[in-house]
């Protein structure tokens, strides 16, 4: 079955000081990675894919992640970080069901603070 | 905004008791996901339903049920409420099921408070 881990459940960063949020994934065939952003009380939001080509990643407020096969990891940078990236990031993996019907498997998710 | 609408936002019930749960996915998305968000369990996969039919099911306990109607609006039912099934119930959509490249769209979700 696919998985994906997230072995940090916080991270702290100081602001204007690069972040990296860790994932690695277990999967059988092509992965395709997606990263998730949590604010309080709200939704998840989605930040950025991999699903083939360039190992780097671009996405949404200035996040990149990079996917690294051999490592199998994908993890979620940003050069600079703002004290509104605060916030519960998910990384997911999809996975195909029986029929073909996919869905996504999320890690435990990581919590970022970023300290003034 | 995702698109996708959930209701209600807050919702506190008492053990045994059913409640149901409302979504309306992005207009064109056919597929809806149920996602249950607790904190000893993380983000867990429930149920999930493409022009109104079961396609996958996840860790969705026997108590509960979801459908989806012709509008493709989805409720997921809960009964016989217990303490434990305190959460935040996610509905998130996509525009296909099979095999599009699998990002979701997620409301705001329903926060359930069983006491």
């Amino acid at each position: 079955a696919q998985s994906v881990a997230q072995p940090e459940d916080q991270v702290n960063v100081a602001e204007g000081n690069p972040l990296t949020v860790k994932c690695t994934y277990s999967v059988s065939g092509n992965p395709y990675l997606f990263w998730y952003v949590q604010y309080p009380n709200r939704g998840l939001q989605f930040l950025l894919k991999y699903i083939t080509g360039d190992n780097l990643v671009k996405g949404s407020y200035g996040f990149e992640a990079e996917f690294n096969k051999s490592q199998t990891s994908f993890h979620l940078k940003k050069p600079s970080a703002l004290v509104s990236d605060s916030a519960l990031y998910f990384c997911a993996v999809r996975d195909i069901g029986t029929g073909g019907y996919n869905k996504l498997i999320f890690g435990a998710g990581t919590r970022l603070a970023v300290h003034p | 905004d995702s698109g996708v609408t959930q209701t209600p936002k807050h919702l506190i019930t008492a053990t045994g008791q059913r409640v149901t749960l409302r979504c309306s996915p992005r207009s064109g998305d056919l597929s809806v996901y149920w996602y249950q968000q607790s904190l000893d369990q993380g983000l867990q996969f429930l149920i999930q339903y493409y022009n109104g039919e079961e396609r996958a099911k996840g860790n969705i306990l026997e108590r509960f049920s979801a459908q989806q109607f012709p509008d493709l609006h989805s409720e997921l039912n809960l009964s016989s409420l217990e303490l434990g099934d305190s959460a935040l119930y996610f509905c998130a959509s996509s525009v296909t099921s099979g095999t599009n490249t699998g990002e979701l769209f997620f409301g705001e979700g329903s926060r359930l408070t069983v006491l």
